[in-house]
């Protein structure tokens, strides 16, 4: 069964903290996403990835970087969490077809500033 | 830039139909989906129609694109109490290389 894990359901962190998301796929896909979710704001790309150590930039990639070293594992890093980061983070990954990409998405982690 | 908008609210009473409308401005749409999201998990894909079809219908779902007016539906019949949940209406096209546009999404409350 198609599986996407995500490190923490939950985290609360202060500002200025380094945080990291982890992401782990075990689909074998090739593309990977992150997305944050406010209400009313839908989900809004950060960044994504079509390969291991390949990333592009999404819609919203301020404050946020990323880091694929490995095809299963996507990770999401702020390096210095502020406020307005305060969000749910959610992962997907998909295989390219021919324009019909379902996505895959984990259960996202709910992160508070403080 | 492409843009899908939805109603961000919809209730409806039991046993009734729900129909939750989208739009999208990408006139090169290949696929539009529909995904759900219930209470404090990620999304799951409930069924998507490629952009040369006009209607889906998938057991108590049904899916009616109009092309012309890039106007998209999701029609849950005999909706129940398990299906309160967020519904996210996206896009994809060949030119977009994976990504996916997605809505706001539509809050589906049941009322008894």
């Amino acid at each position: 069964d198609v599986k996407v894990t995500q490190s923490s359901r939950y985290l609360v962190k202060r500002t200025g903290e380094k945080v990291f998301l982890e992401c782990v796929q075990d689909m074998d896909h090739e593309n990977m996403f992150w997305y944050r979710q406010d209400p009313g704001l839908g989900l809004r790309l950060i960044y994504f990835s079509y390969d291991v150590k390949m990333k592009e930039k999404g819609d919203i990639p301020e404050g946020y970087s990323v880091s694929r070293e490995k095809k299963e594992r996507f990770s999401l890093i702020l390096e210095s969490a502020s406020t307005n980061q305060t969000s749910m983070y959610l992962c997907a990954s998909s295989t390219p077809g021919q324009g019909q990409d379902t996505q895959y998405f984990g259960p996202g982690t709910r992160l508070t500033v403080l | 830039g492409e843009d899908v908008e939805q109603s961000l609210f919809l209730s409806v009473r039991e046993g009734d139909s729900s129909v939750i409308n989208c739009t999208y401005t990408d006139s090169s749409s290949t696929y539009l989906y529909w995904y759900k999201q219930e209470p404090g998990a990620g999304l799951q894909l409930l069924t998507y129609i490629f952009s040369n079809m006009d209607m889906k219908q998938d057991q108590r779902l049904t899916v009616l694109l109009n092309k012309k007016d890039k106007h998209l539906s999701l029609r849950i019949a005999d909706t129940q109490t398990g299906d309160s949940a967020i519904y996210f209406c996206a896009e994809s096209s060949y030119s977009s290389a994976s990504k996916i546009i997605f809505g706001s999404g539509t809050r589906l409350s049941i009322r008894p």
